[in-house]
């Protein structure tokens, strides 16, 4: 099993529709959750932290679910530019060590 | 800030030849991250660095490949020989985890390099 594991997609999806991805993980003693963005051929860019206790930018809601050991991000009110890979991200227990999901690609189209 | 610099971009090469890649961290970041992006196995964490130490290289494939960070501000990474199935892009990233407030546990990530071995 890998150590964190999501759809790889693609989600196509019309603009102003809502999206969701989910992301499992293993370890129950990791720590610390991201979201990152990832433009065709270019780096990975945060897009947010998650916290325990769900958190909220603009469109984009991230929430921590630590007893089934998955984290979650809605998009609401897509957008074309919002079309990317979303890699979720995993810092795991005691060692420095981030985890990356192979990511979730989302086409948003006009 | 000027973030994460990578070089090269870009680099085409011929089986059997050495690669060098460079990386300069954030300005007091003091974790380095060297990783490989492939399309079939994603992301992949091969070393990353503590003030400079090598705390974990479980991630290097081989021996063909090794790194250094010989100061705060430069990393390399080097593939001796190189062959055609390292052909990936190849990301540096850096940290600064003890930093308070939001920024904490961020990785800022280069613009990667691009190898190709023929």
């Amino acid at each position: 099993r890998k150590e964190v594991e999501q759809d790889p997609g693609p989600f196509n999806v019309p603009e102003g529709a809502t999206v969701a991805f989910n992301c499992t993980y293993s370890n129950s003693a990791s720590q610390s959750f991201f979201w990152y963005r990832q433009d065709c051929r270019k780096e990975p860019k945060l897009l947010m932290s998650v916290y325990s206790s769900g958190n909220e930018d603009g469109r984009f809601t991230a929430q921590l679910n630590r007893a089934s050991q998955y984290i979650s991000l809605l998009i609401r009110d897509s957008k074309l530019s919002d079309s990317a890979t979303y890699l979720c991200v995993v810092k795991g227990g005691l060692a420095y060590k981030y985890i990356f999901g192979t990511g979730t690609r989302l086409k948003v189209l006009a | 800030d000027a973030g994460v610099i990578q070089s090269p971009r870009h680099e085409v090469t011929e089986m059997g030849q050495e690669v060098t890649l460079r990386c300069k961290p954030i300005s007091g970041h003091d974790y380095l991250f060297w990783y490989r992006q492939t399309m079939m196995r994603g992301l992949e964490l091969l070393i990353y660095f503590n003030n400079n130490v090598p705390i974990d290289d479980s991630g290097m494939p081989e021996d063909r490949f090794s790194a250094k960070m010989p100061n705060a501000s430069f990393s390399t990474l080097k593939i001796q020989p190189s062959e055609p199935r390292d052909s990936a892009v190849y990301f540096c990233a850096s940290s600064l985890p003890t930093s308070g407030g939001l920024a904490k546990n961020i990785q800022y990530f280069g613009a990667g390099t691009r190898l190709s071995v023929l």
